[in-house]
């Protein structure tokens, strides 16, 4: 069976620090796909990034990146200069290749607080 | 594009009644998913709804059903509510293909008193 896990469950920062949130996954598949979301108090789950098991490139967007590591199972998510803006919860997500049916397995999430 | 669409967004219920939540998907999206979220569960997946066909379910009562309309529209329906049900529910439109990805609404936020 499918498991993510995220096992920070809370950090704290002050403004402008680095931050990395952690995810370990577990799968039976060669094929997948790994998701990052954003959860902010309004409740929406909004879409970061997507990556399959093929493509293990690492992935910069302006003050996120992504490492992704097969060897390890991990897909950590890291903000550059942190900011108020960026205090949400953060999820983690499995997708498993298992033809038409689908669905995404989630990590407990990480609530990151960045404060000034 | 419009993004997806959940009504309604809070809704207050008293145990033993039922409820039906709706979801409008992505237009042109075939594949409608319902989550749980709950502070003791986390996101749970309930159902995929692919061109009218349930197409996976989640581990969840019976009292858990949905639907997919012809226009990809779904509603989510929960029967003899339980204190257990208050939670937010999240829906997710995607295309139905591999690698497509999820673009979810803001949510149905039940409390059931």
């Amino acid at each position: 069976a499918q498991k993510v896990t995220q096992a920070q469950t809370e950090i704290s920062v002050v403004e402008k620090e680095d931050v990395t949130l952690d995810c370990v996954y577990e799968t039976r598949d060669t094929t997948y796909y790994l998701f990052w979301y954003k959860q902010p108090p309004s409740g929406e789950l909004v879409f970061l990034i997507r990556r399959n098991s093929f493509d293990e490139q690492n992935e910069i967007s302006g003050r996120y990146s992504w490492n992704f590591q097969k060897s390890t199972s991990s897909f950590n998510f890291t903000i550059t200069a942190s900011q108020v803006v960026d205090s949400a919860v953060y999820f983690c997500a499995l997708r498993e290749n298992t033809g038409t049916a689908s669905k995404l397995t989630f990590g407990t999430g990480t609530r990151l607080q960045v404060t000034l | 594009k419009a993004g997806v669409t959940q009504t309604p967004r809070y809704l207050i219920k008293t145990r033993g009644q039922q409820v039906t939540l709706s979801c409008s998907p992505i237009s042109g999206h075939r594949s409608v998913s319902w989550y749980q979220q709950t502070p003791g569960q986390g996101l749970q997946f309930l159902f995929e709804y692919f061109s009218e066909t349930q197409r996976n379910k989640g581990n969840f009562p019976g009292r858990f059903s949905g639907r997919q309309f012809s226009n990809s529209r779904s509603e989510m329906n929960v029967s003899t509510l339980e204190l257990g049900d208050s939670a937010l529910y999240l829906c997710a439109s995607s295309s139905g293909l591999s690698e497509g990805g999820y673009t979810f609404g803001s949510g149905t936020r039940l409390t059931v008193v």
